[in-house]
């Protein structure tokens, strides 16, 4: 069962925009969500956790449990922000995490 | 290094060849993962380690997969008698966590091209 949606391929914006990258996930019980980012040629690392409610890079992502979404916000997008954005999701008590299959953001000038 | 390490970054078989893929952690790390990325996929969980204990191994697609990390450091996954379905980025992750992982730190992949 797929448990976590990301429902766009691809997102184009202008720098200055805002920006917002959605995320469903499906699952019962209290999971934790993270989305993680690949820059051009970089490995996969952790933007941020909803358990650490911060902000990163001027990114930030609430997790609503009633509509089941962890979508990623940024205000202003800059062009640096151009990247592949992954939503995860790692079940209460077990170490497996399920990855979205991704948004690709371009931040055009 | 200070990062996961993984070798080889680039594999091509043939069908039917055998495949050794290995994974260097981060030096302390107790969690090791290994991920499956086909091409335009988000990663696909295979399996996971706490030391040398291999926890979970459900997400393991056939018998032709088999992993290990026998010192609870470095991890090598094995994959039989390739077909062309494994084509793929594998990748390997770590985490200095015993009990919930929070974040994972990946390598850089090792791809698979299976002809």
């Amino acid at each position: 069962a797929q448990r976590v949606t990301q429902p766009e391929k691809l997102l184009s914006v202008f720098k200055g925009a805002p920006v917002e990258l959605k995320c469903n996930y499906s699952y019962s019980g209290s999971p934790e969500l993270f989305w993680y980012v690949q820059y051009s040629r970089q490995r996969l690392q952790l933007l941020l956790r909803h358990i650490s409610r911060e902000s990163i890079k001027g990114f930030t992502a609430d997790l609503n449990k009633g509509e089941t979404s962890f979508h990623l916000k940024k205000p202003f997008a800059q062009e640096e922000d151009s990247a592949m954005y992954y939503c995860a999701l790692r079940e209460h008590n077990f170490n497996k995490f399920y990855f979205g299959s991704g948004t690709k953001l371009n931040v055009k000038p | 290094g200070a990062g996961v390490s993984q070798s080889p970054r680039y594999k091509v078989a043939k069908r039917g060849q055998d495949v050794a893929l290995r994974c260097d952690p981060i030096s302390g790390h107790v969690s090791l993962f290994w991920y499956q990325q086909a091409l335009g996929q988000g990663p696909e969980f295979l399996t996971y380690f706490q030391n040398e204990a291999q926890l979970d191994k459900s997400g393991l697609p056939s018998d032709r997969f088999f992993a290990e990390r026998p010192e609870g450091s470095v991890s090598t996954l094995k994959i039989q008698r390739t077909q062309q379905e494994d084509s793929a980025v594998y990748l390997c992750a770590s985490s200095l966590s015993s009990g919930a992982v929070g974040e994972l730190f990946f390598g850089e992949g090792s791809r698979l091209t299976v002809l």
